[in-house]
């Protein structure tokens, strides 16, 4: 599969333990934010997002913080799997124009250990 | 709902030519965003395109052009290539609305571009 980057931060976890994988975004302006998972071979799949008016906001075992002060993101996934392995990225899009130019962070990798 | 498709998946150019890659957005999109992921330098926005208008604009050179079509479908051209566009290009729809901020942006597979 494609290399999606070769020196990527890697978070290895235990299955069945919680993984917290963080970003530091870059624009105070920012409004909206999305994460992204991608696997080997594929394009990045949509897992979850959140817009500046919130702090948090679940899912089907995921949850995405949101700390504007200190312009913080971060993506917890509960009882890690081995299909969760995969590179995950952080995207934010400006509040200073329409449409859907995003910023994606450097991505981390997720390695999970049986 | 068929999601994002791209065609083709795989491409091999030599430097000095020109390549079109073409994406059909999930039914319903109107907005087509164009990505280049390296290694090196990550996802990169090249531009979005909304009903068949460049709405944003990353910071490419010329050579990357782009346009979208009455049924939404898109293509991207990369004239006179370089050894540097070798990259895997991605495209994504959004059900976004003119004059709207940020939605939901989903990925079709990328085509892997090899520059020779």
């Amino acid at each position: 599969g494609e290399s999606v980057g070769l020196h990527l931060p890697t978070l290895s976890v235990q299955e069945g333990d919680n993984s917290i994988i963080n970003c530091a975004y870059s624009n105070s302006a920012s409004d909206y934010f999305i994460w992204y998972k991608q696997e080997s071979g594929k394009g990045p799949q949509f897992i979850i997002d959140i817009r500046s008016n919130m702090d948090k906001r679940q899912g089907q075992r995921v949850t995405v913080l949101l700390n504007k002060t200190v312009k913080h993101l971060s993506l917890q996934i509960a009882a890690t799997q081995p299909g969760d392995s995969a590179v995950y990225f952080c995207a934010e899009k400006g509040a200073d124009n329409y449409g859907q130019n995003f910023v994606f962070g450097p991505g981390t990798r997720l390695s999970v250990l049986p | 709902k068929a999601g994002v498709t791209q065609t083709p998946r795989y491409l091999i150019k030599t430097r000095g030519q020109q390549v079109t890659l073409s994406c059909s957005p999930i039914s319903g999109h109107r907005s087509v965003s164009w990505y280049q992921q390296t290694p090196g330098q990550g996802l990169q926005f090249l531009f979005e395109y909304f009903s068949e208008t460049q709405r944003n604009k990353g910071n490419f050179p010329g050579r990357f052009s782009g346009r979208q079509f009455s049924n939404s479908r898109s293509e991207m051209n990369v004239s006179t290539l370089e050894l540097g566009d070798s990259a895997l290009y991605l495209c994504a729809s959004s059900f976004s609305l003119e004059g709207s901020g940020g939605r939901e942006q989903y990925f079709g597979p990328g085509t892997r571009l090899t520059v020779t």
